[in-house]
């Protein structure tokens, strides 16, 4: 089974500085990868996804990931973080359908 | 994009009662999912529905307990049924573009009492 895994409950970093949030996976063959945000009290909202092509993935708000077959990772970045990307991050993998996803991480982006 | 409408947002419910959640989509899609959120947690795939079929439930969760419905392409609806305080939970309504990308409800919020 394809798989995601998180390390970090937490991120913390002042706004201005750089925001990564780290992700790698288990699969077989290749794979479809995800991330999510999730802002308080509402639902979750598509940032990016790598399903082939240029390892960098651009996304909304100005977020980018990188996918690194290698380290089989997939860290999530944002090169100035703003206190308003204060929320809940997940990571998820694509297995056939369905969407497996990872903890999470809290990012608090302090002024 | 697809834009979903769950409801109710939220409920508290006496324990050994069902509640329905209602989801409705802006467009006709062939699956539709529905996830169970702790607070603050990751996702947790309840089953998928397909318009036609009967759902298709992953390990843990059984159709007795958490029956759906999938009447058209744009609605499905979760039932939790015999509700304890272990339900109290998210639940989240979710179906994908031609992308692969998701898209999610807000959610409802249901407390067990």
């Amino acid at each position: 089974a394809q798989s995601v895994a998180q390390p970090e409950d937490q991120v913390n970093v002042a706004e201005g500085n750089p925001l990564t949030v780290k992700c790698t996976y288990s699969v077989s063959g290749n794979p479809y990868l995800f991330w999510y945000v999730q802002y308080p009290n509402r639902g979750l909202q598509f940032l990016l996804k790598y399903i082939t092509g240029d390892n960098l993935v651009k996304g909304s708000y100005g977020f980018e990931a990188e996918f690194n077959k290698s380290q089989t990772s997939f860290h999530l970045k944002k090169p100035s973080a703003l206190v308003s990307d204060s929320a809940l991050y997940f990571c998820a993998v694509r297995d056939d359908y369905k969407l497996s996803f990872g903890a999470g991480t809290t990012v608090t982006v302090r002024a | 994009s697809a834009v979903i409408s769950q409801k109710p947002s939220r409920d508290i419910c006496q324990r050994g009662t069902s509640l329905t959640i209602q989801c409705q989509v802006d467009s006709q899609v062939t699956m539709m999912f529905w996830y169970r959120q702790q607070p603050g947690q990751s996702l947790t795939l309840i089953a998928t529905a397909n318009q036609g079929s009967e759902a298709t439930y992953e390990s843990g969760f059984v159709i007795d307990k958490f029956p759906i419905s999938r009447p058209n392409l744009t609605f499905s609806t979760l039932t939790v049924s015999n509700m304890s305080p272990e339900d109290s939970s998210i639940y989240l309504c979710s179906v994908e573009d031609n992308w692969a990308e998701a898209f999610f409800g807000q959610g409802t919020r249901l407390t067990v009492v």
